[in-house]
């Protein structure tokens, strides 16, 4: 079955830096790669996908990478906010079927 | 706002009773999912359903857990009997068609003492 891995665990950076999220996945028929923001005491919630047609994807300060050779995506944020506070995590799925895998998480500390 | 609805919020029962927990999804989605957050194993699928009818329940421990959706507004997970091992936040979420994308509810979080 599918493995996402994700790293780092915890990330810490100060306001306006840039963080760069990195996972791997293992099952080559994996088509959708969403990254989900979760607050605390919140359910994670979407804030970009990138499909297996497309190899980048930007939404204002985020943006997310995609080498389906190496099979592995990345997150980026630039201009970094204290309100990007959050554990993030990145998932994979073969489209057409619904089962999500998730990566371990990573903490984002953005220090002000 | 459409969201998906997860009750109760918070649990703490007693090892050995039953636990039931409670969503509904966002109305016109037609899958939902299952999800169990801990410290240590961070988000496991434990079952889903597509059009009501169970897709994967391969994640959940088939012992004591138990997933249904009664009908196209409320779906139920179902602990019997509940141990100290099951205390996480459960998390229902909902989606729609071939999208892939999967909207969260706020979570359960159960303690079992």
């Amino acid at each position: 079955g599918e493995n996402v891995e994700q790293h780092p665990s915890t990330l810490s950076v100060q306001e306006g830096d840039s963080a760069v999220i990195k996972c791997t996945y293992s099952d080559s028929a994996s088509n959708y790669f969403p990254w989900y923001k979760q607050e605390l005491g919140k359910g994670p919630q979407l804030i970009i996908d990138i499909r297996s047609n497309v190899g980048e994807k930007k939404d204002q300060r985020i943006a997310v990478t995609l080498n389906k050779t190496a099979k592995h995506f990345s997150l980026h944020i630039t201009e970094t906010q204290p309100e990007d506070s959050a554990v993030y995590f990145c998932a994979a799925s073969e489209g057409g079927g619904f089962k999500t895998i998730f990566g371990a998480g990573t903490r984002l500390f953005v220090k002000a | 706002d459409a969201r998906v609805t997860q009750t109760p919020r918070h649990k703490v029962t007693e090892m050995g009773q039953e636990v039931t927990m409670r969503c509904q999804p966002i109305l016109g989605h037609n899958t939902v999912f299952w999800y169990r957050q801990t410290m240590m194993q961070g988000l496991e699928l434990l079952a889903y359903f597509r059009n009501r009818a169970p897709l994967d329940d391969s994640g959940m421990p088939k012992d004591r857990f138990s997933a249904e959706m009664p009908d196209a507004t409320l779906a139920t997970l179902k602990i019997q009997p509940s141990e100290p091992r099951d205390s996480a936040v459960y998390f229902c979420a909902s989606g729609l068609g071939a999208k892939n994308i999967q909207y969260f509810g706020a979570g359960t979080r159960l303690s079992v003492l």
